[in-house]
């Protein structure tokens, strides 16, 4: 059984970059058969696609982040993350990490329990 | 970018009864791309229906989902009480995938 879990600060102060990793057990990143994915819900609200990667580290991205976002893999540590630059108030959210079969922006079928990052002073 | 809307908001229902959960497109999603996720408070989504009508693993037989082009439901045929939760759909027919704003279902 595939599990993510996603470690990382739960709070960031405004315009620093909010850094998180999903280490992933039960499986590895290094497959053709998945992507790898991030997800965020601001408190109260509903669910948003960030972006996924590729075991060969082939990326793609919301456009509405994609100025702001960088998603890297580590297959020597079976881990990817996350990082967004400038972050503001509208960056606190639950992050989620999750893995995607088949296809980039596809659906996921596992999902790490998230990791609430407040942005705040 | 497509926009899915949800509706309704909210759905009061009673166990036993039948839930129907809507989800319309503003383009057609290709392929039928289209899943369905459970979400209860606190806890990660689960994965119940994708390519629009097939079941994920382990998911009980009471839920289906059917639609195509810009049209999607989301079927529970009789309610159990581990049923009343927050349900979104997702398109990933097309970059960037978008979700549902959600329908909350609640005891009624």
């Amino acid at each position: 059984q595939v599990q993510l879990q996603e470690s990382g600060p739960g709070l960031v102060k405004p315009s620093e970059t909010l850094s998180l990793t999903c280490t992933v057990s039960g499986g590895s990143v290094y497959t053709g058969s998945y992507y790898w994915s991030w997800i965020r819900q601001p408190p109260g609200k509903g669910l948003e696609w960030i972006g996924d990667i590729y075991y060969t580290g082939t990326t793609n991205y919301s456009p509405s982040l994609k100025s702001r976002v960088t998603i890297s893999v580590d297959t020597s540590k079976n881990q990817f993350a996350l990082k967004v630059n400038s972050a503001t108030t509208a960056d606190t959210a639950v992050y989620y990490c999750a893995r995607t079969p088949g296809h980039s922006y596809g659906w996921f079928d596992y999902w790490g329990q998230g990791t609430l990052v407040t942005v705040s002073s | 970018e497509i926009v899915l809307t949800q509706s309704p908001g909210t759905l009061s229902l009673s166990p036993g009864e039948r839930a129907t959960l809507s989800c319309r497109a503003s383009q057609s999603v290709s392929n039928t791309y289209l899943a369905w996720y459970q979400q209860k408070c606190g806890q990660a989504p689960r994965l119940l229906i994708k390519g629009a009508s097939s079941r994920a693993t382990g998911i009980p037989d009471r839920f289906s989902g059917s639609g195509s082009g810009t049209d999607f439901t989301l079927t529970i045929s009789r309610l159990e009480a581990e049923d009343f939760a927050v349900y979104y759909c997702q398109q990933y027919g097309s970059s960037p995938s978008t979700f549902g704003q959600g329908t909350r279902l609640e005891i009624k």
